[in-house]
């Protein structure tokens, strides 16, 4: 069953703007992760959070995790055209510290 | 490096058909997984082996079996599929989990679009 839930499901805005997309999961974590997947694509990792950290950046991408809501919000400063693709967030619970359990993704375009 | 590569990249079965796909990875990774991914379903484990000699169900195993003949390479095989099994499949791998609370991101291939007719 899936742990977490993205929303908006699609988003789309314009080159330059910021981008919001949020995580909801249901059980406790130890971290949580954000990928992103081009179309035809694998995905790729984008930042790791765990579960006593409430913030982390990495260049244009800030992550926060709020485990009393459970929930996360990926924000993706000064969009490109590039950044257009799918974004999973993904949990790592309990003791299957290998597991990753996957939402079902925002698609995000970006207009130039 | 090459990462994690997978093949074949294309494939189409008829029911009833087997086939085996193909993953290996030179990052010297311990854990492996296999997953698919559906339209609207996000990614679904099926598969995955902590370490080199051991494998485990994930949530939809059912259908499939794998191999982890050594720890570069882990293969999934379906032994007689179903057009419910046309997916894109995708490997990928990370390293150990370690300790209660510490755990990798992992990396993926490129896919395997998988047709059943």
């Amino acid at each position: 069953s899936q742990q977490g839930e993205e929303d908006p499901q699609a988003l789309s805005i314009q080159e330059g703007e910021n981008a919001t997309m949020n995580c909801s999961y249901k059980t406790s974590i130890n971290n949580l992760q954000w990928y992103r997947q081009n179309s035809g694509r694998g995905l790729v990792h984008l930042i790791l959070i765990r579960s006593n950290e409430r913030e982390k950046h990495s260049g244009r991408l800030r992550v926060t995790l709020d485990t009393s809501k459970k929930s996360s919000s990926l924000l993706i400063t000064a969009s490109r055209a590039a950044d257009t693709a799918s974004y999973f967030c993904a949990t790592v619970s309990g003791g299957s510290n290998y597991k990753l359990t996957f939402g079902k993704g925002t698609l995000l375009t970006v207009n130039p | 490096n090459a990462g994690v590569t997978q093949t074949p990249k294309f494939q189409v079965l008829k029911t009833g058909q087997s086939m085996t796909l193909q993953c290996a990875q030179d990052m010297n990774h311990n854990s492996m997984y296999w997953y698919r991914q559906d339209p609207g379903m996000g990614l679904r484990l099926i598969y995955y082996s902590a370490s080199e000699g051991t494998t485990d169900k994930g949530e939809v195993p059912n259908g499939y079996n794998v191999s982890r003949l050594n720890k570069r390479e882990f293969s999934l095989r379906l032994e007689s599929a179903a057009p419910s099994q046309t997916s894109v499949y995708f490997c990928a791998s990370s390293a150990s989990g370690g300790a209660y609370g510490s755990s990798y991101e992992q990396y993926f291939g490129p896919g395997t679009r998988l047709t059943v007719t």
